[in-house]
This record gives C-alpha cells, structure tokens and sequence, in this order.
C-alpha cells in the first residue's frame, strides 16, 4: 500500500538557522514526488517536482532532494515569511492520477 | 494568469441540506480534481476529471457527493442531505497534464455543517 510519511510533525526555528523537513515514501514504482507549501487558509502551492533519485531542485531558500525511499526540503537561512505547512505528495501506484499527500510539516521561523 | 477560482469562500449550512461548491479551473488546464481537507488531517483524494473521459469517482465518500463538470471547464461538487462530519475544505485543483502531474490548487471552500 502506497505511504507518505513526513517528519517532523512541527519544526520550530529561528530566523537564519537551517534544517531539513523529511519525507519517506512507498510505492511501487515512483512517477514523481511534488513538494507543495501551504499556508493558514489557504490552497496548496506547487513548489517542486522530483522524478528520479539523485535529483534536486531549487528555489529561494529551498532545495529539494531525492533518494530511493525519501525526499528531503532543506532550508537554508529561513525568514518568518516560510513559515508555513510544507506537505509532500506521490502519485498512487494504482492511479497516477490520485496524489497521497503526507501530513504535512508545519514550519514555524521566528524573528 | 488567473489561478484556479473556488465559490463561495465559505458556506455554513444546516444539517441535511443540500450543498454545491464550484471551481473555475486554470483555462487550458484539462484535468480536474476535487480533495477534502478535515481539521488535522491530510488532503483526501475525492474526484478526477480528465477532458471526455468518464471521471474517477473512486474518493468519493458515499452517494450523497457528486461532481459534474461542464464543458470540460467549470465543476460543481455537489453534497446531498450534508452531515456534520462533511466540514471541512473541499479544494480544487487542475493540471495540464493527463498523467496527474503537477496540480495547481485554488483557495478552497470551507464547509461548516450545522
């Protein structure tokens, strides 16, 4: 059965120090995994696509990468404004087009 | 350019009414896709919509929820007889690809039952 597993659950930081949110999937065969930030009331917004281990995206602060079994969203120097829910999807194995998304890592940077 | 477009923003209604959502996809965007977000909770797949094709209704969580989509654009999520445990965010989202790929969401709608 496909999974997303997403830690940590909450991430607390202060301004300027750097971390990791992590997502570990399974599924059988890997079409894609798509990190999206969302913010309080509002929808999801596409932030990367992934396809293949070893691959890494960037943008801003963030930098996306790939392994076999995970993805990692690292964060570099955050300010306040990336506080914000970071949620990681898969295409199910089934159905490409159905995404099982993760619970989502709420990232909090304080001043 | 526009973004997906979700009405109303938010819709209170009482217990055992009917209610309809609706979403304006990004124009061009062929598929379209219905989740719903509970408080605390992942988003959960509902419905997909992919041009002519008969939609994957597969999310659906019983009959009282149906989806229509007209004119390969706009779609209407329809809740019948709405029951408490139906609040939540119903959210839309299209993307240009058949395969599902990226999906651009819009703001949602937050269903408050009664």
């Amino acid at each position: 059965e496909d999974q997303v597993t997403q830690s940590p659950e909450a991430l607390r930081l202060q301004e300027g120090e750097s971390s990791s949110l992590n997502c570990s999937y399974t599924v059988s065969g890997l079409r894609g995994l798509f990190w999206y930030r969302q913010d309080p009331g509002k929808g999801p917004e596409f932030l990367f696509t992934l396809y293949s281990a070893g691959e890494e995206k960037e943008k801003e602060r963030l930098k996306a990468t790939l392994t076999k079994k995970e993805s990692f969203l690292h964060i570099t120097a955050p300010k306040p404004e990336d506080s914000a829910t970071y949620l990681c999807a898969i295409p199910r194995s089934g159905s490409a087009r159905q995404l099982t998304f993760g619970s989502g890592t709420q990232l909090t940077v304080l001043p | 350019g526009a973004g997906v477009s979700q009405s109303p923003s938010n819709k209170v209604t009482e217990k055992g009414k009917d209610v309809e959502l609706r979403c304006d996809p990004i124009s061009g965007h062929t598929a379209l896709y219905w989740y719903r977000q509970s408080l605390g909770q992942g988003l959960e797949f509902l419905i997909y919509f992919q041009g002519n094709s008969a939609p994957d209704k597969s999310g659906l969580p019983s009959d009282r929820f149906s989806a229509e989509r007209t004119g390969g654009s706009v779609s209407t999520l329809t809740i019948q007889r709405t029951q408490q445990e139906d609040s939540a965010v119903y959210l839309c989202a299209s993307s240009p690809h058949r395969g599902g790929y990226e999906q651009y969401f819009g703001p949602g709608t937050r269903l408050t039952v009664t």
